[in-house]
């Protein structure tokens, strides 16, 4: 079944304990992307990658890294987590980064920083 | 840079009732045109989109929005609402070209009442 994981759905976490959302789809998309949604603000793109090793800052990369060393794998890394971020975060997939083919989303993590 | 505004927070309808969600979007052409559902606790799903040709667009589970040039709209309707339609809805613009990375709205919150 093609996919969107994401690990973990649920993570509780206290203020500047690194931690990562691990991110995965078996589609072999090129185009892989992060975004936030915050009640009453929608989506918010962090980051995305067009490829392996090509990745780029969304509209709210600040606090934030990735990385995308295979094409299946976008994790999405906090460094010193704030309550600020405390949100829903999605990951998102599709084939070409070049055209508007459909994107699919994984279930979401919600996160949050105590 | 493109925006777009869902201007309702939420709607309220009866199940069977007809429902319209309004999209506004700002660009300086004419863009690509989306509409996303997303249930409880899921992702998002595509619904239609919109890229050229017929103004009227048919989607899944029954949905079509109609892209209208002369009012930067691109409304969502469906002509009689089941109580499985309850969910978050999110319009999208993305431009012709460069990154083809959307902008979502920030979503509006369907209640369908018995």
């Amino acid at each position: 079944e093609a996919q969107v994981t994401q690990n973990p759905r649920y993570l509780i976490t206290v203020t500047g304990k690194k931690l990562t959302v691990t991110c995965s789809q078996n589609m072999n998309h090129e185009y892989m992307s992060w975004y936030r949604q915050d009640p009453g603000l929608g989506l918010r793109q962090i980051y995305y990658s067009m490829n392996v090793e090509v990745t780029d800052k969304g509209d709210v990369p600040e606090g934030y890294k990735v990385s995308r060393k295979e094409k299946r794998n976008f994790p999405l890394i906090l460094e010193s987590p704030s309550p600020n971020q405390t949100s829903l975060y999605f990951c998102a997939s599709r084939s070409d980064p070049s055209s508007y083919n459909e994107q699919f989303f994984g279930p979401g993590t919600r996160l949050t920083v105590l | 840079a493109q925006s777009v505004t869902q201007p309702d927070i939420h709607i309220t309808v009866s199940e069977g009732a007809s429902l319209e969600l309004r999209c506004n979007y700002s660009y300086g052409a004419t863009p690509y045109l989306f509409w996303y559902v997303q249930s409880p606790g899921q992702g998002l799903q595509l619904l239609l989109k919109y890229f050229s040709g017929d103004t009227l667009v048919q989607g899944i589970k029954g949905f079509e929005a109609e892209f209208k040039r002369s009012q930067s709209s691109f409304n969502l309707r469906k002509p009689s609402v089941h109580w499985s339609d309850a969910a978050e809805y999110f319009c999208a613009v993305g431009p012709r070209g460069g990154s083809y990375i959307p902008t979502f709205g920030r979503g509006t919150s369907l209640i369908v009442h018995p």
